[in-house]
């Protein structure tokens, strides 16, 4: 069975902290990436990557960052944590040639900054 | 800018009723039109997708409308059901690009 976790479920910061978000996949995909769900406005692409250590920024890429040093592994860094960006943070992956296609989503990572 | 527009925000059925939830779309180049569902404390998974060289898929209970010339398309679950009861999504892509989701519609079926 697929599988896409994301290790912290829940997380609550303080502004300014230095906030990191782990993906694993154990499909050998290509293709990973991070949205973010907020009530009213969907899933947002904030980075996604298709290799090992290549990125490419989303919509809404202000204030993040990403790292990805093995195939099966996305990480989202938060350098300065503010309050906007309180939200349901999503992990997901597609193998290659899919980014058009299925993408497979983790359970989801709610971060609260207060 | 949204390049999809979903609607409606939240939909309550009752139990055997039809759901319908809509989107439109204004990239003429999109070739790809997914729906996810997502349940509570879970990530989206894909139900079921369409292309746009048919008008209708049907799986199971779940059928896709896709009309092109409106740019439109649109989810319906038949004889909707409690365990119905999610976050709907509908997205589009230009094929081998990155997906665009709609806003979601939050589905409630009242037994």
């Amino acid at each position: 069975d697929v599988k896409v976790t994301q290790s912290s479920r829940y997380l609550v910061k303080r502004t300014g902290e230095k906030v990191f978000l782990e993906c694993v996949q154990d499909m050998d995909h290509e293709n990973m990436f991070w949205y973010r769900q907020d009530p009213g406005l969907g899933l947002r692409l904030i980075y996604f990557s298709y290799d090992v250590k290549m990125k490419e920024k989303g919509d809404i890429p202000e204030g993040y960052s990403v790292s990805r040093e093995k195939k099966e592994r996305f990480s989202l860094i938060l350098e300065s944590a503010s309050t906007n960006q309180t939200s349901m943070y999503l992990c997901a992956s597609t193998h290659q040639g899919g980014i058009g296609g299925e993408l497979f989503f983790g359970e989801g990572s709610r971060l609260t900054v207060l | 800018q949204q390049q999809v527009k979903q609607s409606p925000q939240s939909l309550i059925v009752q139990k055997g009723g039809i759901s319908i939830i809509n989107c439109a779309y204004e990239n003429t180049a999109f070739d790809y039109f997914p729906w996810y569902q997502q349940f509570p404390g879970k990530g989206p998974a894909l139900l079921i997708a369409i292309r746009p060289d048919v008008s209708e898929k049907k799986e199971g209970r779940f059928t896709i409308s896709f009309n092109k010339s409106a740019k439109q398309f649109s989810l319906h679950i038949m004889d909707s059901q409690p365990g119905d009861s999610a976050t709907y999504f509908c997205a589009a892509s230009v094929y081998g690009n990155k997906l665009v989701f709609g806003a979601g519609t939050i589905l409630r079926v009242k037994s």
